[in-house]
């Protein structure tokens, strides 16, 4: 079952401007993990925050948690042609190994 | 330092016949992952390999599904008798180790006639 709910389904912003994404969760986790999707192939890593963290950059990567609220955001600042993707945030369940991935959401940059 | 490769990149079968996916993960990552994704949807946990452990195939969605991984290494995901509801994008992926993050294979798309 998906426990990651992402918001919103899509996305379409200019080129520069900042990509806001959420996602929100349902158990207790161990870590909340996003992924990039280009195409509808494979995936790709960008960044894991773990439980006892608020926040977390990676370049133009911003990510929060708030295990109070079951929440993290996903912000890309300066958007760029290139991030035109799709965003998944997964689960990361205290003691299980598998992750639980949203539905995803669709980020369009226009030039 | 390859990443995970699958392989067919796409297949295309009969409803009735058996595939058979396979799949090559990290070099020495010890968790393997196999995922399904339906068009615009999300992933499906299938299976996960773990070391020597025995799999957890909770996500299979029925007995036509089996996986195996021989070595610790390759793994094959085996579809028979197949329906037209099994067309999607297999994914595989592995870590070093649960629960960190997961390399991802470009995925077999498969479609069942």
């Amino acid at each position: 079952s998906q426990q990651g709910e992402e918001d919103p389904q899509a996305l379409s912003i200019q080129e520069g401007e900042n990509a806001t994404m959420n996602c929100s969760y349902k158990t207790s986790i161990n870590n909340l993990q996003w992924y990039r999707q280009n195409s509808g192939r494979g995936l790709v890593h960008l960044i894991l925050i773990r439980s006892n963290e608020r926040e977390k950059h990676s370049g133009r990567l911003r990510v929060t948690l708030d295990t109070s609220k079951k929440s993290s955001s996903l912000l890309i600042t300066a958007s760029r042609a290139a991030d035109t993707a799709s965003y998944f945030c997964a689960t990361g369940p205290l003691n299980d190994y598998k992750l639980s991935f949203g539905a995803g959401t669709t980020v369009t940059v226009r030039a | 330092g390859a990443g995970v490769s699958q392989s067919p990149s796409n297949k295309v079968t009969e409803k009735g016949k058996d595939v058979e996916l396979r799949c090559d993960p990290i070099s020495g990552h010890t968790a393997l992952y196999w995922y399904r994704q339906s068009l615009g949807q999300g992933l499906e946990f299938l299976i996960y390999f773990q070391g020597n452990s025995a799999p957890d195939k909770s996500g299979l969605p029925s007995d036509r599904f089996s996986a195996e991984r021989t070595g610790g290494s390759v793994s094959t995901l085996t579809i028979q008798r197949t329906q037209q509801e099994d067309s999607a994008v297999y994914l595989c992926a592995s870590s070093l180790r649960g629960p960190g993050p997961q390399y991802f294979g470009p995925g077999t798309r498969l479609l069942v006639l």
